[in-house]
């Protein structure tokens, strides 16, 4: 099945630590996202990326790094600068044409320990 | 910077009647992209119907319409015939059109439908 994969599903985080969130996709998409979402916040753009080997900062860049070395994966990776980031964290694709919609996967709940 | 604004937190429908969300946004360019998302109790984020600037013609999906007012900036969703299924957070989202629209989606704080039995 064609789709957009995130895991894990739920992931805890003890204070200083790095986790990395992860985003397979096999949409064959050139364009990837990360948005967080609170309560009451929407979602909110963090990073993308439009090819391999490149990456912008979205709104709320700080505390979070990305990498995008294969066309199917962009990992996030919330880091202990990050100093809240209990939130819902959604990756999504697009195939970068017009009017085209962006496809989500189905989250990771990360949490605080 | 383009906002999007859902002003109403939560609506309530009782089921079979018919319900309007409001959005509004702000921008200065002329090209753009507008969509409303359905976010159900499983959070999966799910795409309702979309809507192109350019076009005069407000979009239409099965029970699901828009009424789009540009000169307004007004992107507002009706949904007929409410059913259970529908209870979910409703989201609006702008995309700009330039870079090819690759920037991601700017979205509104969302609504939460609740459809009265």
């Amino acid at each position: 099945d064609g789709g957009i994969t995130q895991s894990p599903k739920y992931l805890f985080r003890k204070e200083g630590q790095n986790v990395t969130l992860s985003c397979e996709q096999n949409l064959n998409h050139d364009a990837m996202y990360w948005y967080r979402q609170d309560p009451g916040q929407g979602l909110r753009l963090i990073y993308y990326s439009q090819i391999v080997n490149d990456f912008q900062k979205g709104d709320i860049a700080e505390g979070y790094s990305v990498s995008r070395e294969k066309k199917e994966s962009f990992p996030l990776t919330v880091t202990s600068a990050q100093k809240n980031p209990t939130a819902f964290y959604l990756c999504a694709t697009e195939t970068g044409v017009g009017n085209q919609p962006q496809h989500f996967g189905d989250g990771t709940r990360l949490s605080i320990l | 910077a383009q906002t999007v604004t859902q002003s109403q937190p939560e609506m309530s429908v009782q089921e079979a009647e018919t319900v309007t969300l409001s959005c509004t946004y702000d921008t200065s360019e002329s090209d753009y992209y507008l969509f409303w998302y359905k976010q159900p109790p499983s959070r999966q984020m799910i795409l309702v119907i979309r809507q192109e600037a350019y076009k005069q013609q407000n979009a239409t999906e099965n029970r699901f319409s828009v009424n789009f007012q540009k000169a307004a900036k007004s992107f507002s969703l009706k949904i007929s015939d409410s059913q259970l299924g529908d209870a979910a957070m409703y989201f609006c989202a702008y995309r700009s059109a330039m870079r090819g629209g690759a920037d991601g989606l700017t979205f509104g704080k969302g609504t939460h439908l609740i459809i009265q039995p």
